[in-house]
């Protein structure tokens, strides 16, 4: 059973980079699309970005010049940095996995991790 | 960018069916996924691709995309299936993942 992990700081202050990480865990990391996911408290979800276990990265283009997602597959796992954060920024960050099947959707999911930005 | 649409709520009551519209321009043109996710929890697909279920996920579950709407369909509804539902697809002309605002199902 694949299983997905986030890590990182709970708090963030402003303007300052916001960095996760998501484990990988019963399965392989390589064929999938390795995905950031986020969800504001009380609102709806909200893609930023996936990096394919290739190398090849997809951004949200309104976080375009913000966000990067990174992988190291020996360690199987894949990385977030959201830099000069905002109180928009706060929300849960979940990890998920893109399967083609023949459309990108998310099959696997962490549990997330939750976000505060403040000072 | 793509916009899609769903109604904040839907009340069904238990054994009845539920219908959770998603609207979006020619989103027959599209693959819709949709997630279920319960308080506390992370999403988790409950169709793909239109009208697949993934493993695990009842059949009393479907899904369809015509015209304007696409459609998750609960049958037999259970206490169970209280949830936010949200749908999503890929906007090419962005490049970008689309996901609805979501509709809550009460039962």
């Amino acid at each position: 059973q694949v299983q997905l992990l986030e890590s990182g700081p709970g708090l963030v202050k402003p303007s300052e980079t916001l960095s996760l990480t998501c484990n990988v865990s019963g399965g392989s990391i390589s064929g999938y699309y390795w995905t950031w996911i986020r969800q504001p408290p009380g609102k709806g979800l909200e893609w930023l970005g996936y990096i394919y276990y290739s190398g090849t990265t997809n951004y949200d283009p309104s976080l375009k010049s913000r966000v990067t997602i990174s992988i190291d597959t020996s360690k199987n796992q894949f990385s977030l940095r959201l830099s000069s954060v905002t109180a928009a920024d706060t929300a849960r960050y979940y990890c998920a996995r893109g399967r083609l099947s023949p459309m990108l959707y998310f099959d696997y999911w962490g549990q997330g991790s939750l976000v505060s930005v403040s000072s | 960018s793509y916009v899609l649409t769903q109604p904040p709520s839907v009340s069904v009551a238990p054994e009845k069916t539920a219908r959770i519209t998603c609207g979006g321009d020619n989103i027959e043109s599209k693959s819709v996924h949709w997630y279920q996710q319960k308080p506390g929890q992370a999403p988790v697909a409950v169709i793909y691709s239109d009208t697949d279920r993934p493993s695990g996920i009842p059949e009393r579950f479907s899904g369809s995309n015509s015209g304007n709407t696409a459609t998750l369909t609960i049958n037999r509804v259970e206490a169970g299936d209280e949830a936010d539902y949200f749908c999503q697809v890929w906007d090419s002309s962005n490049n970008a993942f689309v996901f609805g605002p979501g509709t809550t199902v009460t039962v």
